[in-house]
């Protein structure tokens, strides 16, 4: 059962140019949202996170936009550069109780940016 | 440097043959989990570790072991593997996530890169 949902699978974008990848969740106790970034060869890093208590976060180039009554949330990338191309996870976790600490994942969006 | 080291990077073995991918941080972490990451299926979740000598099943255990004798060290074990085990597999470490740490992202290892023939 896909609990986190992702799309879209790719995106290529033009240099400078908004790149938005989208999440829906089903399970509304889900209280932590972040954002993990993979490079090639590499393991996912964790990029920005959200509570559900607030609508937007940004840090530099990349916001966060959470709509809590459709149960969806995004990652817009502003200004979008060639480093950034990646892949992009999204996850949602639980409240304390069980598997405290289980992120779980959306399927990935590779992210290409031509110069 | 604050890390999690996964080795091998690279492993191809035959179908029955146990291996093991061993993961070890340097941060203190208490939980440590192991994840598979399949083209279109994202990073599912095989075992996770809340602390010492406490493991649990995650998403898709079937065919995977795991210990926590230390706390640094999270070996992933597979007891006789099929070609459906070929894939690439990450550990990851964090400190407990509750009240106001929670947000304490994953740190993840460079990854192992299974092939099962």
């Amino acid at each position: 059962q896909q609990q986190v949902k992702q799309s879209p699978q790719s995106l290529i974008v033009q240099k400078g140019g908004i790149s938005i990848i989208n999440c829906a969740y089903e399970n509304t106790a889900f209280d932590y949202f972040p954002w993990y970034q993979q490079f090639p060869g590499k393991g996912p890093a964790l990029l920005i996170a959200i509570r559900p208590d607030v609508s937007e976060k940004k840090e530099g180039r990349f916001t966060i936009s959470f709509n809590k009554s459709a149960k969806q949330f995004s990652l817009h990338i502003m200004d979008s550069q060639p480093g950034d191309s990646a892949t992009y996870f999204c996850a949602a976790s639980k409240p304390y109780g069980g598997a405290t600490n289980k992120l779980i994942f959306g399927t990935g969006t590779l992210l290409a940016v031509q110069p | 440097e604050a890390q999690v080291t996964q080795n091998p990077r690279y492993l191809i073995t035959v179908t029955g043959k146990k291996l093991t991918v061993t993961c070890s941080q340097n941060m203190n972490h208490e939980y440590m989990s192991w994840y598979r990451q399949d083209p279109g299926l994202g990073l599912r979740q095989i075992y996770y570790s809340m602390n010492v000598e406490v493991t649990d099943k995650g998403d898709v255990p079937e065919g995977y072991k795991v210990s926590r004798k230390e706390k640094r060290n999270f070996p992933l074990i597979l007891e006789s593997p099929s070609p459906n085990q070929t894939s690439l597999y990450f550990c990851a470490s964090s400190f407990r996530q509750t009240g106001d740490l929670k947000g304490y992202g994953y740190t993840f290892g460079s990854g192992t890169r299974l092939t099962v023939v």
